[in-house]
C-alpha cells in the first residue's frame, strides 16, 4: 500500500520569502510522485511531477521539487513566493500505470495550506 | 478546448436519498476517476472507469456506484446518502496510453447531505 505524509498543515510565509513544503511517502515499489495545486472553490491543478530521471524537477509558476529516493521525499520549493500562491498544496503518488498492467490512482496526502503574507 | 467538467456544481440532499454526479472529460482523454474530498482532507479515490469498465476501486463501500459511457463521460452515484458523505466530488480523467501519468481535474461537485 501507498501513503503520503505532509507534516505541515499550514505554512506562513512573508511575499519574496522562499518557502518549502514538505513531503514524505511510502510505498514497496517505484512511484510517481506529483504535486498538486488547489485554489479556493477550484479543482486540482498539477504543478509539477517527478517519473524518473533527474531528481530536481521544475513545474509551473516558478516551483521545483527535489525526489530523494533514500529519504522518500519529494519536497517542493520556491526561493520567492507570491501573494498569489496562496492556495492549498497536495503531494500525491501514483500507481505504476496502465502500461504496467494497472490504472494511474492518486493517493493524496492531507494538504499543505501555504499562506503569504505581505 | 474544454477542460473537465462537472455538474452540479452544488446540490443539498437529504439522509436516505440518492445523488448522481456527472463529469465530461478532457477532450482525447478515456479514462475518467472519481475522488471524493472531505473539507480539510486530501482527495480519496473511490474508483476508475476504462472502456467503460471499473479498472480500480477504492476503499468505499457498495453504496458508491459508477458508469462510463461510449463518449466517455462518467456518473457517480451514490445511494442511501449519509451525513458523512458530504464532501467535494472531483472528477479526473487522463488517457490510458501517451501521458496515462497526467489527471485534469473538473471543478468539483460540493454535495452537502442533511
Amino acid at each position: 500500500a501507498q501513503s503520503v505524509t505532509q507534516l505541515d498543515s499550514q505554512v506562513p510565509v512573508f511575499e519574496e520569502a522562499p518557502v518549502e513544503l514538505r513531503c514524505n511517502y511510502s510505498s514497496s515499489v517505484s512511484v510517481y510522485l506529483f504535486w498538486y495545486v488547489q485554489y479556493p472553490n477550484q479543482g486540482l491543478q498539477l504543478l509539477l511531477k517527478y517519473l524518473s530521471g533527474s531528481t530536481l524537477v521544475k513545474g509551473i509558476n516558478g516551483f521545483e521539487a527535489e525526489f530523494n529516493k533514500s529519504q522518500t521525499s519529494f519536497h517542493l520549493r520556491k526561493p520567492s513566493v507570491h501573494i498569489s500562491d496562496t492556495a492549498e498544496y497536495f503531494c500525491a503518488v501514483s500507481d505504476l500505470g496502465p502500461l504496467a498492467g494497472g490504472g494511474n490512482k492518486l493517493t493524496f496526502g492531507t494538504g499543505t495550506q501555504l499562506k503569504v503574507e505581505l | 478546448d474544454a477542460g473537465v467538467t462537472q455538474s452540479p456544481t452544488h446540490l443539498i440532499k437529504t439522509r436516505g436519498q440518492q445523488v448522481t454526479l456527472r463529469c465530461s472529460p478532457k477532450s482525447g482523454h478515456d479514462t475518467v476517476s472519481w475522488y471524493q474530498q472531505a473539507l480539510g482532507q486530501g482527495p480519496q479515490f473511490i474508483f476508475q472507469y476504462y472502456e467503460e469498465e471499473e479498472r480500480q476501486r477504492g476503499n468505499f463501500p457498495d453504496r458508491f456506484s459508477g458508469h462510463q459511457f461510449p463518449n466517455y463521460s462518467s456518473e457517480l452515484n451514490v445511494n442511501a446518502l449519509l451525513l458523512g458523505d458530504s464532501a467535494l466530488y472531483l472528477c479526473a480523467s487522463s488517457q490510458d496510453r501517451g501521458r496515462w501519468y497526467e489527471q485534469y481535474f473538473g471543478p468539483g461537485t460540493r454535495l452537502t447531505v442533511t
